[in-house]
């Protein structure tokens, strides 16, 4: 079955560490997206890309950063320079319209904590 | 640029009784209207969706419907069930805008037994 798979469901970090957050999708969809939500919040866009090797960063992509070397993966990494990055990542892939809207599929998240 | 607002941000309905979350827009251009379920420490998940030349659409206890004119959609549950308590999000796609959906804040249905 297809699908997209979000690896690992909990994560815990140090400060001052950078860790990854890992994304992989069977869909052959070309647009993959990363999204932060905060207890009890919505949805906040990080970064998206649309094709393998372009990125374009979201409404808070400070203190993150991201690859797309491969169709099937977006990896995110949260650097030492988000001072607040406890929360929840949810992933999610999507075909590629251009004018015509469709669904995304999102990932089951993963829970950084800092400790 | 888009935008989405969600009414109510909370609800709570007796079992049984029916569930109706709005959504309004401000892109005459948006084309498509997906709404999501995310239960706890879950991701969303698209529950149903309707396009810009449809003005309702069905599926079992679910229902969205979309009036163009007024820029506003609205999700349905009727016979509501615990089952059914989770945060909704509805969302939007404009053809004219950045190819993404956008996203409202959400609503957390809780349905008492």
């Amino acid at each position: 079955d297809g699908g997209i798979t979000q690896s690992p469901k909990y994560l815990f970090r140090k400060e001052g560490q950078n860790v990854t957050l890992s994304c992989e999708q069977n869909l052959n969809h070309d647009a993959m997206y990363w999204y932060r939500q905060d207890p009890g919040q919505g949805l906040r866009l990080i970064y998206y890309s649309q094709i393998v090797n372009d990125f374009q960063k979201g409404d808070i992509a400070e203190g993150y950063s991201v690859s797309r070397e491969k169709k099937e993966s977006f990896p995110l990494t949260v650097t030492s320079a988000q001072k607040n990055p406890t929360a929840f990542y949810l992933c999610a892939s999507s075909k590629q319209g251009q004018g015509a809207g469709y669904g995304y599929t999102f990932g089951s998240g993963t829970r950084l904590t800092v400790v | 640029g888009e935008n989405v607002e969600q009414h109510p941000s909370t609800l709570s309905v007796q079992e049984g009784d029916s569930a109706v979350i709005k959504c309004t827009y401000s892109d005459s251009a948006s084309n498509y209207f997906p709404w999501y379920k995310q239960e706890l420490g879950k991701g969303p998940q698209l529950i149903i969706d309707i396009r810009s030349n449809v003005g309702e659409k069905k599926d079992q206890r679910i229902a969205v419907t979309l009036n163009k004119t007024a820029k506003h959609f609205s999700l349905h549950i009727t016979e509501t069930q615990p089952e059914d308590s989770a945060v909704y999000f509805c969302a939007e796609y404009s053809g004219a805008g950045s190819y993404q959906l956008t996203f409202g804040k959400g609503t957390k249905l809780s349905v008492i037994p």
